[in-house]
């Protein structure tokens, strides 16, 4: 069975700098998508970036960025220059190219932002 | 796009009484999908649908839930009865699916907040 973990259950950055958000998982499949989602105050749950596991280049969408590590079955999130509207939950997923459309979560990481 | 939509937001009911949540999914997605979140379990799916039809429920608590989907455009959650442990928010989301780009992508609504006294 396939399983996402989170280890960080809180993390901190100052405003305009770095913070890296950790997740692993385990699988037997060789192709899958992965994702981060994010959960601000207001609950909505907003796809943050997608990775295809076929894909070796790391996603990217404006300040969030990926490192992929396949062989280590590591997906950690990247965040530049912080802002006070990234302060959120920040959940991982994980899903197979085939058969299921099952999306398996992990249990979040909170993210602060400090002004 | 409107996005999915759920409704109530809100919902406070008593022990006992009958508690149906709504959603339309975004138009063109065949996919459907019913979460419920809470601080103990997180996020667990309980049902997905594609095509309208039911196609994992294992996730499902007990009788007590079920979930319709009549058409592409609608769904309903129905708790009969419920309990204080069925408090939570529920979310739902939709899908593509097909062969169309990022058909895999899960869009979620903004959830419905359960609280049941």
């Amino acid at each position: 069975a396939q399983t996402v973990t989170q280890s960080q259950p809180e993390m901190s950055v100052q405003e305009a700098e770095t913070v890296t958000l950790s997740c692993t998982y385990d699988t037997s499949e060789s192709d899958y998508y992965l994702f981060w989602y994010k959960q601000p105050p207001s609950r909505q749950m907003i796809l943050v970036i997608r990775q295809e596991a076929y894909k070796q280049q790391n996603a990217t969408e404006n300040r969030f960025s990926v490192n992929f590590q396949k062989a280590a079955k590591s997906f950690s999130l990247k965040i530049s220059d912080s802002q006070l509207g990234d302060a959120a939950m920040y959940f991982c997923a994980y899903r197979r190219i085939s058969g299921t459309y099952k999306y398996i979560f992990g249990t979040g990481t909170r993210l602060k932002v400090l002004a | 796009d409107a996005g999915v939509i759920q409704s109530p937001r809100h919902e406070v009911t008593e022990m006992g009484q009958e508690v149906t949540l709504r959603c339309k999914p975004i138009s063109g997605h065949n996919s459907l999908f019913w979460y419920r979140q809470t601080m103990m379990r997180g996020l667990e799916l309980l049902i997905y649908f594609n095509n309208n039809v039911p196609i994992d429920d294992s996730g499902m608590p007990e009788d007590r839930f079920s979930a319709k989907m009549p058409n592409a455009s609608f769904s309903t959650l129905k708790i009969q009865p419920s309990e204080p442990r069925d408090s939570a928010v529920y979310f739902c989301a939709s899908s593509p699916g097909g062969g169309r780009d990022r058909a895999y992508e899960q869009y979620f609504g903004p959830g419905t907040r359960l609280t049941v006294t």
